[in-house]
């Protein structure tokens, strides 16, 4: 079975600086796919970035990019110039390409990130 | 605009008071899904319906019912609630239009805003 391990359950950064929070999954499938969400007080489940196990790029939307390494099964996350709105917990989540008849989501634990002005 | 609706957002109930949380979803998903949200666990699957009448347990199924009678509605069924299902619960949806492994990317979840649930 798949596993999803966040180790920092608390980050904290300074506005403008950058932050890059860990993640390492667990799975002896080849092709599959890894996100971040982003949990604000809302509560609502915001996707910020999503990365396909079979390309090399590593994803990027706009000030949030990811670190990917396959063989260490390795995905962070990186927050450049980070801005009191990105305080919020933040979910790994990991998602098989070969599983037909589901779209579930195996989630590590979180880690929640302050932001100080 | 294309959104999941779950109610209510916020209840407190007893023990073994039976309650329903509902799900409705405005963009034609074939897929539905709960989660429940707890600290430390992160977000773990209950049930999941690939279509209408179409349901399989997800990994934390016990002491859950749902059911799928229409395409948009998948409501979570708690016949008897119990403290340890105090929780934090999330409805989602995707399309199955694009699968895995087709290159095309994953689908993209889309989730409800949550639903905070206190059994006493």
């Amino acid at each position: 079975a798949q596993t999803v391990t966040q180790s920092q359950p608390e980050m904290s950064v300074q506005e403008a600086e950058t932050v890059t929070l860990s993640c390492t999954y667990d799975t002896s499938e080849s092709d599959y796919y890894l996100f971040w969400y982003k949990q604000p007080p809302s509560r609502q489940m915001i996707l910020v970035i999503r990365q396909e196990a079979y390309k090399q790029q590593n994803a990027t939307e706009n000030r949030f990019s990811v670190n990917f390494q396959k063989a260490a099964k390795s995905f962070s996350l990186k927050i450049s110039d980070s801005q009191l709105g990105d305080a919020a917990m933040y979910f790994c989540a990991y998602r098989s390409a070969w599983v037909y008849n589901t779209d579930k989501l195996i989630f590590g634990t979180g880690t929640r990130l302050q932001v100080f002005p | 605009e294309a959104q999941v609706t779950q109610n209510p957002r916020y209840l407190i109930t007893v023990t073994g008071k039976k309650l329903t949380v509902t799900c409705s979803q405005n963009m034609n998903h074939e897929y539905m899904s709960w989660y429940r949200q707890d600290p430390g666990l992160g977000l773990r699957q209950i049930y999941y319906s690939m279509n209408v009448e179409v349901t399989d347990k997800g990994d934390v199924p016990e002491g859950y019912k749902v059911s799928r009678k229409e395409k948009r509605n998948f409501p979570l069924i708690l016949e008897s609630p119990s403290p340890n299902q105090t929780s934090l619960y999330f409805c989602a949806s995707s399309s199955l239009g694009a699968r895995a492994g087709s290159g095309s990317g994953a689908n993209v979840l889309t989730f409800g805003a949550g639903s905070r649930l206190t059994v006493l």
